[in-house]
């Protein structure tokens, strides 16, 4: 799977839009996006997928480049409770046995 | 969104002993689950793949004599941590993909503390 870029940490004041940046230039043609959060102490959060059409949904929006080189999630209004790990993952799609690796993530911090 | 429990949410032992998790796909059939383990300020680290009927996949690294992972059922997959010793304390996470599905859905976690 292709590897992806994310900073290391981000800061969003409560209230505004959060936009976490992830770069995967190697990724191939039937590479999905995908973006999971963990906070503090529990599991890995799913938050949202997209292939290469911009994606939303109850929690989050993902735009992807046209080239799919890159791709950002946005939170539209943060709160303190989005103060998580945010990472962002490539996955080969239709390999039901593939295991999601994890990279580094970004720490997002909300503050009021 | 599917629900993945894990059991118990916390343990603690004395060294020697093996400890027991089970991870359960709630309210959906999942031919294979995945068990990760986490050390504090890192990220996941994938252990093994658990399939439905037949032996896991070990991770490089992994002891698969130590780390038995069983997974008899489409909802059910445990993991034994035999012999623990303290340098295996660690946040150990399952996850689980529906039959079908892409997405991975994951556990709350277990902490085990070894003494």
């Amino acid at each position: 799977d292709a590897k992806t870029t994310q900073p290391t940490s981000m800061d969003c004041a409560e209230g505004r839009a959060a936009n976490l940046p992830c770069n995967h230039s190697t990724i191939s043609g039937n590479e999905y996006v995908y973006w999971y959060r963990q906070i503090h102490s529990q599991g890995p959060q799913y938050i949202i997928h997209g292939l290469k059409n911009n994606e939303t949904n109850e929690m989050a929006s993902l735009i992807i480049t046209e080239d799919r080189k890159s791709s950002t999630l946005i939170l539209p209004h943060a709160t303190l409770r989005d103060t998580a790990v945010y990472y962002c993952i490539v996955r080969v799609a239709g390999q039901a046995g593939t295991a999601l690796i994890f990279g580094k993530g970004t720490t997002l911090s909300v503050s009021s | 969104g599917a629900v993945v429990s894990q059991h118990p949410s916390r343990v603690i032992c004395k060294s020697g002993t093996s400890v027991k998790i089970e991870c359960r796909s709630l309210d959906f059939q999942a031919t294979t689950m995945f068990w990760y383990r986490q050390f504090p300020k890192q990220s996941l680290m994938l252990m093994a793949t658990s399939n439905e009927g037949s032996k896991a996949t070990y991770e490089q690294g992994v002891e698969k004599d130590k780390f038995l992972i069983n997974h008899a059922s489409l909802t059910l997959s445990t993991l034994t941590v035999t012999s623990a010793h303290p340098e295996d304390s660690s946040f150990y996470i399952c996850s689980a993909r529906a039959l079908g599905g892409e997405t991975q859905y994951f556990g709350p976690g277990t902490r085990l503390l070894v003494l």
